[in-house]
């Protein structure tokens, strides 16, 4: 089945503490991106990778990295958390990343930072 | 800055009804607008698109129109059922690997 698979899909931490969620898609597909989800804000775009070593910034990077050092996965990593980055966040695929192309969704990932 | 809008954050629509869903969008970049629909606990799905070059596109029961000139998109749903209780967003892109989304606007179907 294809599929964008985010893990953890939950996780409370306090702030600091280095995370890691990964981003793991089996559709071979070129393009991946994180969004976070926030009310009144709906899906901002944090980084997004064209392809494996290529990234580059969305609209809120902020406290954020990523890595793509394979094609099929797509870490996001904190590496001192804060409580503003409490949040949804979502992991997205699709075959290149060009505008007409729809894009698959992981299931999401809820962070709480205490 | 937001360069795309939904205004509207709920819609309430009797089944068997029109909803009509509206976005509006600031950046006149934009060559590619996406409709996602998300259910609860699960992510975003792709709904239908429409290229910037065109003013309507048509799958099924979903028709999305495009008003250039107004900045302005909006998805109709026709007929409104039940299981179109969701959120949806509308999308935007300009640059390859960039996207904007709305917030996104929470359709209740009602018996």
């Amino acid at each position: 089945e294809a599929q964008v698979t985010q893990n953890p899909r939950y996780l409370i931490t306090v702030t600091g503490k280095k995370l890691t969620v990964t981003c793991s898609q089996n559709m071979n597909h070129e393009y991946m991106s994180w969004y976070r989800q926030d009310p009144g804000l709906g899906l901002r775009q944090i980084y997004y990778s064209m392809n494996v070593e290529v990234t580059d910034k969305g609209d809120v990077p902020e406290g954020y990295k990523v890595s793509r050092k394979e094609k099929r996965n797509f870490p996001l990593i904190l590496e001192s958390p804060s409580p503003n980055q409490t949040s949804l966040y979502f992991c997205a695929s699709s075959f290149t990343g060009s505008s007409n192309q729809p894009q698959h969704f992981g299931d999401g990932t809820r962070l709480s930072i205490l | 800055d937001q360069q795309v809008k939904q205004n509207s954050p709920s819609l309430s629509v009797q089944e068997g009804r029109i909803s009509i869903l509206n976005c509006d969008y600031t950046n006149s970049m934009f060559d590619y607008f996406l409709w996602y629909k998300k259910y609860p606990a699960e992510g975003p799905t792709f709904l239908i698109s429409i290229s910037s070059i065109k003013d309507k596109n048509e799958d099924g029961r979903f028709t999305v129109f495009l008003n250039k000139s107004a900045k302005h998109l909006s998805l109709h749903i026709v007929p409104s059922q039940p299981g179109d209780s969701a959120v949806y967003f509308c999308a935007a892109s300009a640059l390859w690997g960039k996207f904007q989304f709305g917030a996104g606007t929470q359709v209740v179907v009602t018996p």
